[in-house]
């Protein structure tokens, strides 16, 4: 069953504590995005990894840090820092980097109270 | 600064009837241009697709006009069903970024039975 897998669906933390969502693909893309959704906003872009080993920010970093250290996987912290963490998260895949479309994950709420 | 703008929320067709959903873009490098279709607590999926080259493309009931003098957009459904209610976000990426997508805020649409 080939896709992007993120979870869990729904996550729930106390304010201070650090996160970490999940995001795997076995689509053998190189490139993976997080972005972030909140409403009544479109998809704003948290940090995007085009190989492995290497990844740069998007426009909204702060607060926020990756890891990738495997193709299939691109891991996102969300750290106390970030000021507004309560938010509908989504990761993305592309084929290459100079490929057009971008395939989304189910995404994970999480909620930071 | 939004560089690309649904300034329509919210849409209400009755089924059957045709649906427009409009975008606006500021930034003249993008030259590819993405709709794509979300439902709630789930990722968006992609729907349809144009190169600046074109002003035309079209899928089924979906059809994506381009004016690049207006910078300007649009996404007609004919016919419009009640599956169709979702969200839509435009979005456009330009060369030499990656090929990062560039989202606006989503318009939802309602196709009343």
């Amino acid at each position: 069953d080939g896709g992007i897998t993120q979870s869990p669906k729904y996550l729930f933390r106390k304010e201070g504590q650090n996160v970490t969502l999940s995001c795997e693909q076995n689509l053998n893309h190189d490139a993976m995005y997080w972005y972030r959704q909140d409403p009544g906003q479109g998809l704003r872009l948290i940090y995007y990894s085009q190989i492995v080993n290497d990844f740069q920010k998007g426009d909204i970093a702060e607060g926020y840090s990756v890891s990738r250290e495997k193709k299939e996987s691109f891991p996102l912290t969300v750290t106390s820092a970030q000021k507004n963490p309560t938010a509908f998260y989504l990761c993305a895949t592309k084929y290459s980097g100079d490929a057009y479309e971008q395939y989304f994950g189910p995404g994970t709420r999480l909620t930071v109270t | 600064d939004q560089q690309v703008k649904q300034n329509s929320p919210s849409l209400s067709v009755q089924e059957g009837r045709i649906s427009i959903l409009n975008c606006d873009y500021t930034n003249s490098m993008f030259d590819y241009f993405l709709w794509y279709k979300k439902y709630p607590a789930e990722g968006p999926t992609f729907l349809i697709s144009i190169s600046s080259i074109k002003d035309k493309n079209e899928d089924g009931r979906f059809t994506v006009f381009l004016n690049k003098s207006a910078k300007h957009l649009s996404l007609h459904i004919v016919p419009s069903q009640p599956g169709d209610s979702a969200v839509y976000f435009c979005a456009a990426s330009e060369l030499g970024s990656a090929r990062q997508l560039t989202f606006g805020s989503g318009t939802q649409l309602t196709v009343l039975p």
